[in-house]
C-alpha cells in the first residue's frame, strides 16, 4: 500500500537558517504530492503541491520538487523565520489507488530568534 | 470566503457519555473526510464521504464510532459510550471533488477530552 515517511523531529533552527525536511513515499500509481502546515491549535493548511514528476511546488518561500526517480518530495526554505514554527506534514494522493490521502507522521519545526 | 467549520471547538465529557461532533464543509465540495489526531501524533483516517456514494468507513476504530452526511453538506461524527482513549482532536476536511490532485481544506478541529 501507499506510505509516506518523513524525518523525525523536532527540527530546531535559528532564524535565517536553511531548512530541509525530508519526505519519501511509496505509491502504486501516479500520486499527487502535498505539504501541509499545522500551527498550534489549528487545522492543517495546504502549503504547496505538485501533481507530476519534476513539478516544483512553491509558496511563502517554501519549495519542494517531485522527484520520481528517488520517490522524494523534500521541503526546503532558504531562510526560516520564527513564524514558520509549526508541524509540517507530507502527504500523497494516489490516482491509481484510493482517493483517501496518505499522510506522514509530521515534523515539528522550532525556529529560535 | 468561508472555510470548513467544526463545532464545538472543545468538548469535555465523562466516560460513557455519547458525543456528537459537527462539520460544515466548504460549499460545493463533494468530498468530506474525518480524521483523528492524538496529541503529538499524525492523522488517523476515520471515514470518507464522496457525493452520494456509500461512505468508506474502513478507518473507524470500533462500532462505537459512526458518521453521517446529509447530501453534500453537513456531517456529524458520533462516538457512543466514550472511553478515555477517545481523547483527541477530531479534524474534518473537504475537497472539491475528491480527486487525487485536489488538496484538502481542514477545519480547526474539535478537541475532545474524556474524563
Amino acid at each position: 500500500g501507499d506510505s509516506v515517511t518523513q524525518m523525525e523531529g523536532p527540527v530546531t533552527l535559528s532564524e535565517e537558517a536553511f531548512l530541509t525536511i525530508n519526505c519519501t513515499y511509496t505509491a502504486t500509481g501516479y500520486p499527487s504530492l502535498f505539504w501541509y502546515v499545522q500551527y498550534p491549535g489549528e487545522g492543517l493548511q495546504l502549503l504547496l503541491k505538485a501533481t507530476k514528476a519534476d513539478d516544483k511546488g512553491s509558496n511563502k518561500g517554501f519549495e519542494a520538487t517531485y522527484r520520481k526517480e528517488t520517490t522524494s518530495f523534500h521541503l526546503e526554505k532558504g531562510s526560516v523565520q520564527v513564524s514558520d514554527s509549526a508541524v509540517y506534514f507530507c502527504a500523497l494522493s494516489d490516482q491509481g489507488g484510493s482517493y483517501i490521502p496518505t499522510f506522514g507522521r509530521g515534523t515539528s519545526l522550532i525556529v529560535h530568534p | 470566503g468561508a472555510g470548513v467549520s467544526q463545532s464545538p471547538s472543545n468538548k469535555v465529557t465523562e466516560k460513557g457519555k455519547d458525543v456528537e461532533l459537527r462539520c460544515d464543509p466548504i460549499s460545493g465540495h463533494t468530498a468530506l473526510y474525518w480524521y483523528r489526531q492524538r496529541l503529538g501524533q499524525g492523522l488517523e483516517f476515520l471515514i470518507y464521504f464522496q457525493g452520494n456514494s456509500a461512505p468508506d468507513k474502513s478507518g473507524l476504530p470500533s462500532d462505537r464510532f459512526s458518521a453521517e452526511r446529509t447530501g453534500e453538506s453537513v456531517s456529524t461524527l458520533t462516538i457512543q459510550r466514550t472511553q478515555q482513549e477517545d481523547s483527541a482532536v477530531y479534524l474534518c476536511a473537504s475537497s472539491s471533488d475528491g480527486t487525487s490532485n485536489q488538496p484538502q481544506h481542514f477545519g480547526d478541529g474539535t478537541r475532545l477530552s474524556i474524563l
